[in-house]
């Protein structure tokens, strides 16, 4: 029974280019969290979807960062034009219907805006 | 959601019980109290949560003051592998928001 999947493990971008990172959550479970830590900082949630819908993306920066959950397929967080800043370990999460007991995490993304 | 107040560090001798301390005061009666870890460079792990009872698993003990206000999370027996960040977090997830707040934690160190 795999765990929350995360692709790829590394990813270095130049600035200005795009950044898609995956998250294959695990089997059974629909509903997908993101979270960015920047260096030596904690955890900071992002958004939070369901298949097809963005149900909270209160932590969300404003500009040039996008995220889907499709029907069929992973769940991609999107960074357009990325910049030094964005440089982060961006991690996933995935839960049955309701996160009674929490949720499982992937071992993240790591993100090297050069 | 509460708000909660850990060390921000401690060290424990490998194979001594570690007890890491929380301080929730504002806890409300649904919410329960869950505990991660995150291991250098990791996704966070989940450990243990409880409502008011004492919880055990193979991994932890979650011991809750009666009051509610305030719990520790017990490591039998602390292994280097234990070293890491540990999260205290306090959440209803039928009435609250999905998402979980992280706040700095207590880095814990586990010295050979």
């Amino acid at each position: 029974n795999a765990g929350v999947m995360q692709n790829p493990r590394h990813l270095v971008r130049r600035r200005g280019q795009e950044a898609r990172l995956r998250c294959s959550p695990m089997k059974g479970h629909s509903h997908v969290y993101w979270y960015r830590q920047l260096p030596e900082e904690g955890l900071k949630f992002m958004v939070y979807l369901q298949k097809e819908n963005i149900i909270d993306e209160s932590g969300m920066p404003k500009e040039r960062f996008s995220a889907e959950f499709p029907k069929e397929g992973p769940s991609i967080l999107r960074i357009q034009q990325v910049v030094r800043g964005d440089s982060a370990a961006y991690f996933c999460a995935s839960s049955p219907q309701r996160a009674n007991y929490g949720y499982t995490f992937g071992s993240g993304t790591r993100l090297t805006v050069v | 959601d509460a708000k909660t107040t850990q060390p921000p560090s401690m060290d424990c001798a490998e194979g001594r019980a570690a007890n890491l301390p929380c301080n929730h005061s504002t806890i409300s009666g649904n919410e329960y109290v869950y505990w991660y870890r995150q291991i250098h460079s990791q996704g966070p792990q989940y450990i243990i949560h409880g409502l008011k009872n004492n919880e055990t698993n193979e991994m932890a003990s979650l011991i809750i003051t009666e009051d509610r206000k305030s719990s520790t999370l017990i490591l039998p027996h602390a292994t280097l592998r234990d070293t890491a960040v540990y999260y205290c977090i306090v959440k209803n997830f039928q009435t609250g928001a999905n998402n979980l707040f992280f706040g700095t934690g207590t880095r814990l160190t586990v010295i050979p």
